[in-house]
């Protein structure tokens, strides 16, 4: 069975350019997530789908981050404009039943 | 209070010894535990899930005291294979919205 996909691996940016990640979750799987890890520290929730509806966004800084699952399948998240604090692991899991989580690689992210 | 507590650690053990680690929670309606390990610059993977009745997988045991708010790891005969950081993580609410502790590291040496 094919795991959660991500891409891009890794990326570096500039502060105030955008960028977005796309992750793609195991089949079937009806629950989304998008975590941000920074070094040192577990991984933070930033939006939980169910389907395509929005199950918690409470921890998403939404003057810059957006997410979107358009039919309930593949997810993409976006920052616009980045900041330096933003550099962090970003990564997507998905679950069959709410409970338990299956992460992607995730992606790399270096702002300069 | 945090939602979810882990002691970072490092746990700093020999092979073969007896580790264990706990995670507590303030939510006392939280629903459902796991621990997931998280080997360097990887993405976390699950380890197992926690039961109320506890659960024992080969030499991992894990065990939930919901009256004290706590989950725990018991990990026997410690290799040089399990250093890695274990995190837990508690689902709350009635979606069972996930909250991930900091981690604990442990280092197994020779």
């Amino acid at each position: 069975e094919a795991g959660v996909a991500q891409s891009p691996r890794y990326k570096i940016i500039e502060k105030r350019q955008s960028v977005a990640f796309w992750c793609n979750p195991i089949s079937g799987h009806a629950t989304l997530y998008w975590y941000q890890q920074i070094l040192g520290q577990g991984p933070k929730l930033l939006i939980q789908f169910q389907n395509n509806g929005v199950v918690d966004d409470s921890q998403l800084p939404k003057d810059r981050f957006s997410a979107e699952r358009l039919k309930g399948v593949d997810s993409t998240l976006k920052i616009q404009p980045a900041k330096l604090e933003d550099s962090a692991v970003y990564l997507c899991a998905s679950s069959l039943d709410n409970r338990a989580q299956y992460f992607g690689p995730g992606t790399r992210l270096l702002v300069l | 209070r945090k939602e979810v507590e882990q002691d970072p650690g490092p746990f700093n053990v020999p092979e073969g010894a007896t580790v264990a680690f706990n995670c507590t929670y303030s939510n006392s309606a939280s629903q459902s535990f796991f621990w997931y390990r998280q080997d360097c610059r990887k993405e976390p993977k699950l380890l197992m899930s926690v039961y109320s009745s506890g659960n024992e997988d080969g030499r991992f045991t894990a065990q939930l005291n919901r009256a004290s708010q706590y989950i725990s790891l018991l990990i026997r005969d410690s290799k040089l294979s399990d250093s890695a950081t274990y995190l837990c993580v508690v689902n709350g609410g009635g979606s069972y919205i996930p909250t991930f502790g900091r981690g604990t590291s442990l280092i197994v040496h020779p």
